[in-house]
């Protein structure tokens, strides 16, 4: 398996423009994990899903935030529109159950000029 | 505040010295977990002890469960300069969905 994927690795934007951030999790795991990780605030949870239903979006910062899984094998996380503050690595994980061992992406590194 | 707190923030040792991070937490769980994060990249599970384990072992780690003093303990042995990393406790907690809930992280560098 090649494990977690994320695309893009890298993402630079300008205030305001809309980002996508996309995860392709393990297959058979029914659990999938948004995190964003800062030097300031370490790792937060954005939201989870499982089976492709979102469980708890209390991490979600505000209304520009936004993720979507619309099947088993993707899932987007979308902010519309940016802003410096969210420049982060964004990290999508899955797992078998939620509270199983997770398996991390890559990250994308965001960064909002 | 965090489920999880590892305790140091950071920490420095020397190849070949035993590194000793700990973990805290506030209420009852299933079973505790510890990761470990390269700089740059994303999270990789090292060991799982559940509630009802004490302590468990893997190549150099250690870990300890004491859930009379909600704390846990990873010892990584013999030390070596790729060791360095972050190192997180994560716990699923009774309450709250059991969902894994991730600490703050010890930073650990190992000087060659």
């Amino acid at each position: 398996d090649a494990g977690v994927i994320q695309s893009p690795r890298h993402e630079v934007t300008e205030m305001g423009q809309e980002v996508t951030l996309r995860c392709k999790p393990i297959s058979g795991h029914n659990s999938l994990f948004w995190y964003r990780q800062t030097m300031m605030r370490g790792l937060e949870l954005l939201i989870y899903f499982n089976n492709n239903v979102p469980i708890d979006d209390s991490g979600m910062p505000e209304d520009r935030f936004s993720a979507k899984m619309p099947n088993a094998s993707f899932s987007t996380l979308k902010i519309q529109p940016s802003e410096p503050r969210d420049s982060a690595v964004y990290f999508c994980a899955s797992s078998v159950g939620w509270a199983d061992t997770q398996y991390f992406g890559p990250g994308t590194r965001l960064t909002v000029l | 505040s965090q489920q999880g707190e590892e305790d140091p923030q950071a920490l420095s040792i020397q190849e070949g010295e035993n590194a000793t991070m700990n973990c805290s937490y506030k209420t009852s769980i299933n079973n505790l977990q510890w990761y470990r994060q390269n700089s740059g990249r994303g999270l990789v599970h090292l060991i799982l002890i559940r509630s009802n384990e004490r302590e468990k072992h893997s190549g150099r780690l250690r870990v300890t469960l004491d859930t009379s003093k909600k704390s846990s303990s990873l010892l990584i042995t013999a030390s070596r300069a790729a060791d360095t990393a972050s190192y997180f406790c994560a716990t699923d907690m009774k309450s709250s969905g059991d969902k894994l809930t991730f600490g703050t992280g010890t930073r650990l560098a190992v000087r060659p």
